[in-house]
């Protein structure tokens, strides 16, 4: 089955800086990858996914970036506000069988003002 | 987004009775349902995919007959823990899809605790 390892599993930047949060994928069928940021006791929220037939996205201070060929994507967030602390997920949508999610393990980012 | 709502967020039971989480989508037909459950400071951990109208799919080391899904409409499904110990307290959510290549959109979760 599909394996999603996320790293770093901790990110502490001062606010106005960029964050990088990347993410390996094994199934090179993968071709969905969305992002979720979680509050602390609050559901998952996404916040950005690609697909594979794009190589970047970008929403406002937020861009996604796949390399299909190494088989990695990573979650860019530029001029970090405290209020963008949580922990994100990433996850994988192989499309064979039942497209079941593959999440990473998390990264809870702390973004100090 | 489309909504998933999760009831109850909270419960605290005793030990050996069952509880019921109840998930549903809102404005949107759910064809597909997961179950997760997250320790803190952890990922989700997937417990299982109910389809409407189909039993269950879970995962290797989930108990079947102790976390029972049921999957009855397009905008329902429930997770009832039966008989509840205290090494079942987690935080469980549920998400919500409209279908393959579809987005997941996720519950509130609920927080259990069995004394």
């Amino acid at each position: 089955g599909e394996n999603v390892e996320q790293h770093p599993s901790t990110l502490s930047v001062q606010e106005g800086d960029s964050a990088v949060i990347k993410c390996t994928y094994s199934d090179s069928a993968s071709n969905y990858f969305p992002w979720y940021k979680q509050e602390l006791g609050k559901r998952p929220q996404l916040i950005i996914d690609i697909r594979s037939n794009v190589g970047e996205k970008k929403d406002q201070r937020i861009a996604v970036t796949l390399n299909k060929t190494a088989k990695h994507f990573s979650l860019h967030i530029t001029e970090t506000q405290p209020e963008d602390s949580a922990v994100y997920f990433c996850a994988s949508y192989s499309s064979g069988g039942s497209y079941i999610p593959t999440f990473g393990r998390g990264t809870s980012l702390i973004v100090h003002p | 987004g489309a909504v998933v709502s999760q009831h109850p967020s909270r419960v605290i039971c005793k030990s050996g009775t069952s509880v019921k989480i109840e998930c549903r989508s809102l404005d949107f037909q759910a064809t597909t349902m997961f179950w997760y459950r997250q320790f803190p400071k952890q990922s989700l951990m997937l417990m299982a995919t109910s389809n409407e109208g189909s039993k269950a799919t879970y995962e290797q080391g989930v108990e079947k007959d102790k976390f029972l899904i049921n999957h009855a409409s397009l905008t329902l499904s429930t997770l009832t823990v039966t008989s509840a110990h205290p090494e079942d307290s987690s935080f469980y959510i549920c998400s919500a899809s409209g279908g393959v290549g579809e987005k997941l959109f996720f519950g509130s979760g609920t927080q259990l605790s069995v004394l």
